[in-house]
């Protein structure tokens, strides 16, 4: 079945330094992607999403490329701030109908150092 | 997007007892999504409820477990029954599609004790 396989946490990185999350997924199909975001505390809120290949999604920052040919949507921010400290999901969902439901890679906890 | 209103937003229970947990939506939907978040762990899709018709489980979870209701297309509840402490997570539900993207519920915290 459909599976999403991202970088294990937890990443600690300093402010300002570069950010990348991997993630790669398996789909029979031609699924939408999506980054999702959990801050301490809070619930979970949608970060990017892209729905074909090529298209590349942003917000806040960070952006992923929906990559077809080596089934991978990194996520990449160019310089980190300390209220980026949150875990991370990489998701994808395998249709566009109602009933499609979205499936969650293991999560990624990244903690930036001021 | 959507907007959903979970509650309880958490609470704790004594072994063996049930918790009904609620998701109200703001705009008439097909189909609502219920989900686990066991501590520390990513989020597992328990079932998928479509309103008029029996709830889909997902592998491992059963209805006389979690036994969902969908009177309408705006509501839904989810039972957590007969609650051991392995049942202590956090409960969401989702509305949405993969064209536009999914929305969740604030979450339900649940401690059994």
């Amino acid at each position: 079945g459909d599976s999403v396989t991202q970088m294990e946490g937890p990443v600690t990185l300093s402010e300002e330094a570069f950010l990348t999350i991997n993630c790669t997924y398996t789909a029979t199909g031609y699924p939408s992607l999506f980054w999702y975001v959990q801050y301490p505390g809070e619930g979970l809120q949608l970060l990017l999403k892209a729905t074909k290949a090529d298209d590349k999604g942003s917000n806040k920052g960070f952006e992923a490329t929906y990559r077809k040919e080596t089934t991978s949507f990194h996520l990449e921010k160019g310089s980190v701030q300390v209220s980026d400290s949150a875990v991370y999901f990489c998701a994808l969902s395998d249709g566009y109908s109602s009933a499609s439901k979205i499936i969650f890679g293991s999560g990624t906890r990244l903690s930036i150092r001021p | 997007s959507a907007v959903i209103s979970q509650k309880p937003s958490r609470d704790i229970c004594q072994r063996g007892t049930s918790l009904t947990i609620q998701c109200q939506v703001d705009s008439q939907v097909t189909m609502m999504f219920w989900y686990r978040q066991q501590p520390g762990q990513s989020l597992t899709l328990i079932a998928t409820a479509n309103q008029g018709s029996e709830a889909t489980y997902e592998s491992g979870f059963v209805i006389d477990k979690f036994p969902i209701s969908r009177p309408n297309l705006t509501f839904s509840t989810l039972t957590v029954s007969n609650m051991s402490p392995e049942d202590s997570s956090i409960y969401l539900c989702s509305v949405g599609t993969a064209n536009y993207g999914y929305t969740f519920g604030s979450g339900t915290r649940l401690t059994v004790v």
